[in-house]
């Protein structure tokens, strides 16, 4: 079993939707979590993080956090054809930096 | 606040050779994280640094190796290259112990040969 398990899609949806990516972890004493988008040739890039349970919104960006069913979600609103990339979950047990990432989810947003 | 650096962007090198990629962190920011991305395996933690010490190490074999200097650049060093390390290095800053969000550089593409 992987530490972190993303669905790789791709995962299409049409402009205006909503997308909805999801993150399983396998470490229970896992403390933080995170989203990056990865544009194709580019580097991650940090858009949400999120540490206790519930929603963290930020403009368009909701994250959801459930430590019980070790399930982290982001969704994207009105999406964009822009937000099409790779969204990578990381998530870490605060020792020493390390995150552990998922193997992404391509988001394809067509117009 | 101008973001992290690394250098060199592009690298080609030939099996054996050994290569040092160097990473300047965000402005303030103490503690610099190396990973390797490949298509196969994706991102993977190599190791991280603060005020000049190790602090987590990932599962790779000792000819991955880095450092952090007194201003909080870090560089890291591979050895004997095998085909296997062509990746994208990246480096990741954060503020320091208390804080796990990290901010990835552009990366370094090796090449080996």
């Amino acid at each position: 079993q992987k530490e972190v398990e993303q669905n790789s899609g791709p995962l299409s949806v049409p402009e205006g939707a909503i997308a909805s990516l999801n993150c399983t972890y396998s470490d229970r004493g896992s403390q933080s979590f995170f989203w990056y988008r990865q544009y194709s040739g580019k580097s991650p890039e940090l858009i949400m993080s999120i540490y206790s349970n519930g929603d963290k919104e930020d403009g368009r960006f909701t994250a959801q956090l459930n430590k019980a069913s070790q399930y982290v979600s982001l969704l994207i609103r009105d999406s964009q054809p822009s937000d099409s990339a790779t969204y990578l979950c990381a998530v870490t047990r605060n020792q020493g930096g390390k995150l552990i990432f998922g193997q992404g989810t391509e988001l394809s947003v067509k117009p | 606040k101008a973001g992290v650096t690394q250098t060199p962007r592009y690298l080609i090198k030939t099996r054996g050779q050994q290569v040092t990629l160097s990473c300047s962190p965000i402005s303030g920011h103490r503690s610099v994280s190396w990973y390797q991305q490949t298509p196969g395996q994706g991102l993977q933690f190599l190791f991280e640094y603060f005020s000049e010490t190790q602090r987590n190490k990932g599962n790779f074999p000792g000819r991955f190796s880095g450092r952090q200097f007194s201003n909080s650049r870090s560089e890291m060093n591979v050895s004997t290259l095998e085909l296997g390390d062509s990746a994208l290095y990246l480096c990741a800053s954060s503020q320091g112990p208390t804080s796990n969000e990290q901010f990835f550089g552009p990366g370094t593409r090796l090449t080996v040969l």
